[in-house]
């Protein structure tokens, strides 16, 4: 099973700054990631795959990165809609596998 | 606009079974592979199973295999989770998804509570 690391666990930034998450895989996954963000009480949603394509209707301030094992999602400059969990998730091998979450929250 | 309605969520005592619903319009249902993934109270995110476009062919995290059955009928634009002999550790929020981007998980439900309790 590929083990995908998150961090940091949780990031505190102030509403109009650049956040910058990291995630990590165990092994290859070449570029089969993806990231979700997820509200509290709500279901994810599909921010970006293929590692830097981003889903219908996501703002070009959601900016995913990376290949391999290291990738990034950049959030820049962050509105008061951004404050969330971010999952990334790996959909290269079976089992499909997400990381444990990097909470964004306010500063 | 894509929806996925989940149901069949509920209170089971441990050894018990239940069957999850997930009707979807909006989009071909028969076209693409769908998931169910679950999220424990409090945690994060697992997938649990997924099945192709055709029903053809189904994958399972290795925790429900043999328990857990996935099928659709895409003549009802449904996808079903059979869940048999659960456990406490499958109480969960449990999900459906589409699948669209190549085993991403593009459109997704609501969720539907399962809680699995004597």
């Amino acid at each position: 099973e590929i083990v995908m690391t998150q961090s940091p666990a949780t990031l505190s930034v102030s509403p109009g700054e650049r956040a910058t998450l990291s995630c990590r895989a165990s092994q290859s996954v070449s570029s089969n990631l993806a990231w979700y963000q997820q509200k509290p009480g709500q279901a994810p949603r599909l921010l970006i795959y293929g590692a830097s394509t981003r889903a219908t209707g996501i703002p070009v301030r959601f900016r995913g990165s990376g290949s391999g094992t290291e990738f990034t999602l950049t959030i820049s400059s962050l509105q008061s809609e951004d404050f969330a969990v971010y999952y990334c998730q790996q959909y290269n091998k079976w089992p499909l596998t997400f990381g444990g979450g990097t909470k964004v929250e306010i500063k | 606009e894509v929806q996925l309605l989940e149901s069949g969520g509920g209170l089971v005592q441990p050894g018990g079974s239940l069957r999850l619903s997930c009707e979807a319009s909006g989009f071909t249902f028969s076209s693409y592979a769908m998931s169910w993934v679950r999220q424990a109270p409090g945690k994060g995110l697992e997938w649990v199973s997924a099945i192709t476009a055709s029903g053809g062919n189904t994958y399972f995290v290795d925790s429900v295999k043999g328990r857990f059955t996935i099928s659709r009928d895409n003549s009802k634009n449904t996808l079903y989770l059979q869940m048999n002999s659960l456990r406490a550790e499958d109480t969960a929020v449990y999900y459906c998804a589409c699948d669209i981007s190549g085993w991403t998980f593009d459109y997704w439900g609501q969720g539907t509570l399962v809680t699995v309790s004597a």
